[in-house]
């Protein structure tokens, strides 16, 4: 079972490059999320989808923007990086059902 | 409104030892709890979770943690840990109503653990 995929693993970006996440699931999942991990700062939301067709901003949405492309597939999109975000980038499911997230292995993002 | 305390960014303890990692959670409606484990560059998955059946509830990996309501708290221990324990951990803490399914995490516990 692949579970939460998500691509790439290791990114570098300079200064104002852009560049998607990317990100699907194979769990038939109705909610997806996006979170950054910064060192002592645990995980911050940055967007999620409710369900396909549907985003909302969460606690750090500046700077991103998200799409839910269909019910498995959901991107983070940086327009113009920043060394503010580099960071460690999470996509997560959830089994609503059990109430329990399925996360991703992470996309580790340095910009210079 | 919810929010999830852990204190302690770190603890360190010897393999055998007891491992206590402290979790306090405030939250306007009953909540659902949850202890998520980070291993070296993956991404979390999910220790054990309170769901307002019994209070103490049981993991993977020999871990379980006791619900506290008068104390607000969910702590995680382990009688004996073992090198491979070493981890990061995340309590996060859910409504159980109103249908939101926006976990809050605390900042995370590094737990080392010596030979």
């Amino acid at each position: 079972n692949a579970g939460v995929t998500q691509t790439p693993k290791f990114q570098v970006l300079k200064t104002g490059q852009s560049m998607t996440l990317q990100c699907a699931q194979d769990m038939n999942h109705n909610s997806m999320y996006w979170y950054r991990q910064d060192p002592g700062m645990g995980l911050r939301l940055i967007y999620y989808s409710a369900s396909e067709g549907t985003t909302d901003k969460g606690e750090v949405p500046n700077g991103y923007n998200v799409s839910r492309l269909n019910k498995r597939e959901f991107s983070l999109r940086l327009e113009s990086a920043a060394p503010s975000q580099t960071s460690v980038y999470f996509c997560a499911s959830i089994d609503r059902a059990k109430n329990i997230q399925y996360f991703g292995a992470g996309t580790r993002l340095s910009v210079l | 409104a919810q929010s999830v305390t852990q204190l302690g960014s770190h603890v360190s303890v010897s393999e055998g030892a007891l491992v206590l990692l402290r979790c306090n959670y405030s939250s306007s409606v009953p909540p659902y709890l949850f202890w998520y484990v980070q291993y070296p560059n993956q991404g979390l998955q999910l220790l054990l979770k309170y769901t307002s059946a019994a209070t103490l509830v049981k993991g993977i990996n020999g871990f379980e943690a006791e619900f506290k309501k008068s104390e607000t708290s969910f702590h995680l221990t382990k009688p004996s840990a073992h090198m491979s324990d070493a981890a990061e951990y995340f309590c996060a803490v859910s409504p159980a109503s109103g249908g939101s399914y926006i976990p809050t995490f605390g900042r995370g516990t590094s737990l080392i653990v010596h030979p």
